[in-house]
Parts: structure tokens; C-alpha cells; sequence
């Protein structure tokens, strides 16, 4: 069975500071991608940041970064200089290769404080 | 391109009716599934189609369906709605190939805020 769990579901951080959301996943698959989206108060979701699990660098993107351990099967996400924009929940997400279907988090709410 | 569009954005229906909501995915784009996300319960599967055969579907009540055509427009409709299925119901799309040959990015709509008094 694949699952992704996000153990935070609140957190905080003051604008211009980082912070950084955890996120783990439980699968049997070699090949898989893993992706961040954020959620504003609109409710549209947006592609924050996406890894495939056969590239060892770490994806980045402007002020997104992820922390991929394969072994550990871990994917947290950096936020670096925060910005009131980035207030949001956050969902990890998860498809294997060979599937068709996303697994997707619980959710962090994230708020940033002026 | 233009985005995943959901029609309508905002419905409000009494228990016991039906409901079908829409979903246009992004240009090219074949594949299309469906979520349910209400406070408690998160983001839930409710189905996934691609070349309108559905090929996944989660663990949700036979009330729940849908269908997707042959421009990969789809639709899902809930029958004999209960108070329960208030929700948001979200809509995304991927250029999917077939399973093995590499997923891809989902693109979400605005979704669709069901209310049922």
C-alpha cells in the first residue's frame, strides 16, 4: 500500500525566515515522483515543486527547496525567506511509475506572521 | 494554454437530489481525476479516467460516478445527496501516458463548492 503522511499539521514562521515542512511515504516502488502543492485561501492548488526519485539532486525552485532521502524515504520542503504569500496548506503528494493514481497528505497549514 | 476549468464554481442543493458537476482539463491532456476535500477527511480519490475508460476508483459509495469523453471533458455525478457530501470537489488533469511509461504533473482546477441543506 502506498501512503504519504505530513505529521505537522500547523505551523508557523515569521516572514523572511525559513521554514521547513516534512513530509514521509511508505511505498514498495523503485520509480516514483514526488511533488509539493500549495493550497492558498482560494482553494486553487498549485505545483510548488515536483522530484523524480531516480535523480539524487534535490529540485529546487526560487525559494522552494526539497530534501529527498530515497532510503529514508523522506521529502521535506524548504521555504527560504518567507513571504506573506506563502501562507497556504501544503500537500505532499505521490505517484509511482507504474501507477495512475496521486496518494496524497493530510496537509500542513502553513502561516506566515508579519 | 488555458487551465483546468470546473463548472459551476458554487452549488447548493437539498438532500435527496443529484448533482452533476464538470470538468474541462488543460489541451492535450487525457487524463482526469476527481477529489473530494472537505475539513475532516482531507483530500480524498474519488476516480481517475484517461481515454474515457476509468482505471481507478476510491472508496467511495456507488452514488458516485462519472464519465469522461471522447475531448477528455468529464463529468461526475452524485445521486440521493446527503448533508455528508458537502465538500469541495476538485478536478485535475495530466498529459498521462500509459502506466510504466512515466507519470506526470496533475494540474488542478478551482474546484466546485458543493453545499447540501
Amino acid at each position: 500500500a502506498q501512503t504519504v503522511t505530513q505529521s505537522q499539521p500547523e505551523m508557523s514562521v515569521q516572514e523572511a525566515e525559513t521554514v521547513t515542512l516534512s513530509c514521509t511515504y511508505d511505498t514498495s516502488e523503485n520509480n516514483y515522483y514526488l511533488f509539493w502543492y500549495k493550497q492558498p485561501p482560494s482553494r486553487q492548488m498549485i505545483l510548488v515543486i515536483r522530484q523524480e526519485a531516480y535523480k539524487q539532486q534535490n529540485a529546487t525552485e526560487n525559494r522552494f527547496s526539497v530534501n529527498f532521502q530515497k532510503a529514508a524515504k523522506s521529502f521535506s520542503l524548504k521555504i527560504s525567506d518567507s513571504q506573506l504569500g506563502d501562507t497556504a496548506m501544503y500537500f505532499c503528494a505521490f505517484i509511482p511509475n507504474t501507477g495512475n493514481q496521486f496518494y496524497f497528505g493530510t496537509g500542513t497549514s502553513l502561516t506566515v506572521i508579519p | 494554454k488555458a487551465g483546468v476549468t470546473q463548472t459551476p464554481r458554487y452549488l447548493i442543493k437539498t438532500r435527496g437530489q443529484q448533482v452533476t458537476l464538470s470538468c474541462s482539463p488543460i489541451s492535450g491532456h487525457r487524463s482526469v481525476s476527481w477529489y473530494q476535500q472537505t475539513p475532516g477527511q482531507g483530500l480524498q480519490f474519488l476516480f481517475e479516467y484517461f481515454s474515457e475508460t476509468q482505471r481507478n476508483k476510491g472508496n467511495f459509495p456507488g452514488r458516485f460516478s462519472g464519465r469522461q469523453f471522447s475531448n477528455s471533458r468529464s463529468e461526475m455525478n452524485v445521486s440521493t445527496l446527503e448533508l455528508g457530501d458537502s465538500a469541495l470537489y476538485l478536478c485535475a488533469s495530466s498529459a498521462f501516458p500509459l502506466p510504466g511509461q512515466g507519470a506526470d504533473t496533475q494540474y488542478f482546477g478551482p474546484g466546485t463548492r458543493l453545499t447540501v441543506l
